[in-house]
């Protein structure tokens, strides 16, 4: 299976950016498709899909939220870091199955 | 708009099994898969599988192959997954998702927490 790895904290001021990474153990861009895909969860809620494909936002996702990277490496920004914002974040790969989760990176306030 | 209504939590001895709800509107329930998604207390999420509804065909994480079993009754758009010989490690929150074949899940359910304790 794919191992996606997230840093577990990240502690941010408001009205900052915050930058959160993903690592894959091996390569989720198929052509010029790169199959990351990243959810952001507040506590006792469900993931909400924020990115797809690396750096597509989903539908109703505000534009301060933004995502980048290809191969192994990608990034989700939040530019500027609002309070409703406080919440965990994973990637997710759909490159192979079983499509694998990171482990998840809490945003926390500075 | 997209709703995905999942059955209320359930308490569970061990060694016993759980089935559980999916209650899909908002969309062409035929359209799309409908993937399992399990998050063990304050940890990540683990796939668990998928059924396409309007075949019922299924696929499933190697890990998962055994314990759980996916259905789907069309004339109600609702998808079921049942969890069999549970044990302390099936506790968790269970998520049901939508998505085409690409695996993006768009639209989640609330979960459904299964706590198995005798």
């Amino acid at each position: 299976d794919i191992v996606l790895t997230q840093s577990p904290a990240l502690a941010v001021s408001l009205g900052q950016r915050a930058t959160i990474s993903c690592r894959a153990s091996q390569s989720v861009s198929i052509s010029r498709y790169n199959l990351m895909h990243w959810y952001q969860q507040k506590p006792g809620q469900q993931p909400k899909l924020l990115i797809y494909r690396a750096s597509n936002l989903a539908s109703g996702i505000p534009a301060r939220f933004s995502g980048s990277g290809s191969g192994t490496d990608f990034t989700l920004t939040i530019n500027p870091v609002q309070a409703d914002d406080i919440a965990t974040y994973y990637c997710q790969q759909s490159r192979e199955s079983p499509p694998t989760f990171g482990g998840g990176t809490k945003l926390e306030l500075k | 708009q997209v709703k995905l209504l999942q059955s209320g939590a359930a308490l569970v001895k061990p060694g016993a099994s759980v089935k559980m709800s999916c209650k899909a509107s908002g969309y062409t329930f035929t359209d799309y898969w409908v993937s399992w998604v399990k998050q063990s207390h304050g940890k990540s999420l683990e796939w668990i599988g998928e059924i396409y509804p309007n075949s019922g065909a299924t696929n499933f994480n190697e890990k998962f192959k055994g314990k759980a079993t996916l259905t789907v009754d069309k004339s109600t758009s609702t998808a079921y997954m049942e969890l069999s010989r549970l044990t302390s490690e099936d506790s968790a929150i269970y998520y049901c998702t939508r998505h085409h074949k690409g695996h993006v899940m768009d639209a989640w359910g609330q979960g459904a927490s299964v706590t198995v304790s005798s």
